[in-house]
């Protein structure tokens, strides 16, 4: 089974910040990697999808990079609305896996 | 408007079963592939299940394999999640998602999700 790990477990940012999530894949996973963001007791809303694909109506200060076994997730511009956890998962290999989550904080 | 909406859980004795459904609206059902996932209390997303459209193909996570089983109903909308020999480690919010079509399978929308708490 493919392992995904993320970095940092938590991140202390404040308004306006540049900040980047790490995502490293157990074994090669192409590009197929999405990132989500969840907020307290809601349902996880889709933010990339295909390691750099911007969903739509999702803000362009989010981006994502990455190949392969290493990929990262940006927020550029840090807005109060993005204080949340943020997941990324592998949808190459079943069973489709999961990062244990990077939750970002106000500084 | 896609909706996903999961109803089934509550309260069960460790070892006892349950079935989620999830009712669905605002797309054309039959032709998307779904995905349940959990989330343990204050923990992580954790990937369960994934049944094609037309119900043909199904897969499952370590943790829930042999012991859980998907299904889908086209006629009548609706996903479900057969869960039997259940343990404490199951108690979580089981969300229901939908697939996105085409060559990618990445979720693209989620329920609001159904909690399972497994006590005695």
């Amino acid at each position: 089974d493919i392992q995904m790990t993320q970095s940092p477990s938590t991140l202390s940012a404040s308004l306006g910040d540049r900040v980047t999530i790490s995502c490293r894949a157990s074994q090669s996973i192409t590009s197929r990697l999405a990132w989500y963001q969840q907020k307290p007791r809601k349902a996880p809303k889709l933010l990339i999808y295909e390691a750099s694909t911007l969903e739509s109506g999702v803000p362009s200060r989010f981006s994502g990079s990455g190949s392969g076994t290493e990929f990262t997730l940006t927020i550029s511009g840090l807005q109060p609305d993005d204080f949340a956890t943020y997941y990324c998962q592998q949808y190459n290999t079943y069973p489709y896996s999961f990062g244990q989550g990077t939750k970002l904080e106000l500084k | 408007e896609v909706q996903l909406v999961e109803s089934g859980g509550g309260l069960v004795q460790p070892g006892g079963s349950l079935r989620l459904s999830c009712a669905a609206s605002g797309f054309t059902f039959s032709t998307y592939s779904l995905n349940w996932v959990r989330q343990a209390p204050g923990k992580g997303l954790e990937w369960l299940s994934y049944i094609s459209y037309g119900g043909g193909a199904t897969h499952y996570g370590d943790s829930v394999k042999g012991r859980f089983t998907i299904s889908r109903d086209d006629a009548k909308n609706s996903l479900f999640l057969q869960m039997n020999s259940l343990r404490a480690a199951d108690t979580a919010v089981y969300f229901c998602a939908r697939v996105v079509r085409g060559s990618g399978s990445y979720i693209d929308y989620w329920g609001q999700g159904m909690l399972v708490t497994v006590s005695s």
